[in-house]
């Protein structure tokens, strides 16, 4: 799977859009943008992912640049409860001899301020 | 419902015992898998199964072996307990035919002394 890089820390106001930006220069055709977080002493939570178009749901936002060797995730209009660490992953969906393997890095601890 | 649960949450053992943790899943994936988180916050796979078949195994030492009685449910049973075993291990389950996303449980925090 390929690399990712990430700022180690930000931090957001409550209620300003938080923008996690992610570096994945390496990324093949085939491989995916996820995102997860992980909130202090709770499992990790999926929040998005995406190939190549802009993604959004419930929880965010995921902006990937067009030769894909960037990625963005927005959170609008973050609030304290968002405050966690931020992992961009890249990984096959499916297939291969990755398969199911999420490489977790350091992430970006992102803090969520009054 | 808790989607993926594990079960203990917490346990603390004394170093040689034998300990399990057991995992089951309610969202009919066909794929589980234990991570473990160290000290220093790393993630790192152990175990993949799909359909009760071990598909990932990331050179764990053979103290740790995991049994998948059926689709829902992935237990990991460790021998031997050693300090360095210490870690908070989490269990997780997807779909292969989904797009694999993967849902995590909320950890089992293991001590080791």
């Amino acid at each position: 799977d390929a690399k990712t890089t990430q700022p180690t820390s930000m931090d957001c106001a409550e209620g300003r859009a938080a923008n996690l930006p992610c570096n994945h220069s390496t990324i093949s055709g085939n491989e995916y943008v996820y995102w997860y977080r992980q909130i202090h002493s709770q499992g990790p939570q999926y929040i998005i992912h995406g190939l190549k178009n802009n993604e959004t749901n419930e929880m965010a936002s995921l902006i990937i640049t067009e030769d894909r060797k960037s990625s963005t995730l927005i959170l609008p209009h973050a609030t304290l409860r968002d405050t966690a660490v931020y992992y961009c992953i890249v990984r096959v969906a499916a297939g291969g001899t990755s398969y199911g393997k999420l490489t977790f890095g350091q992430g970006t601890i992102l803090t969520v301020h009054p | 419902d808790t989607a993926v649960s594990q079960t203990p949450k917490y346990l603390v053992t004394q170093m040689g015992n034998d300990k399990s943790i057991k995992c089951e899943q309610n969202l009919g994936h066909d794929t589980m898998y234990w991570y473990k988180q160290d000290s220093k916050k790393f993630l790192k796979i152990m175990f993949s199964y799909n359909n009760k078949e071990l598909i990932i195994n990331e050179t764990v030492p053979n103290r740790f072996s995991p049994k998948s009685p059926d689709k829902a449910h992935l237990n990991l049973h460790i021998n031997s307990l050693e300090l360095g075993d210490s870690a908070v291990y989490f269990c997780a389950s997807s779909q292969k035919s989904s797009g694999n996303t993967i849902y995590f449980g909320e950890g089992s925090w293991l001590t080791v002394v």
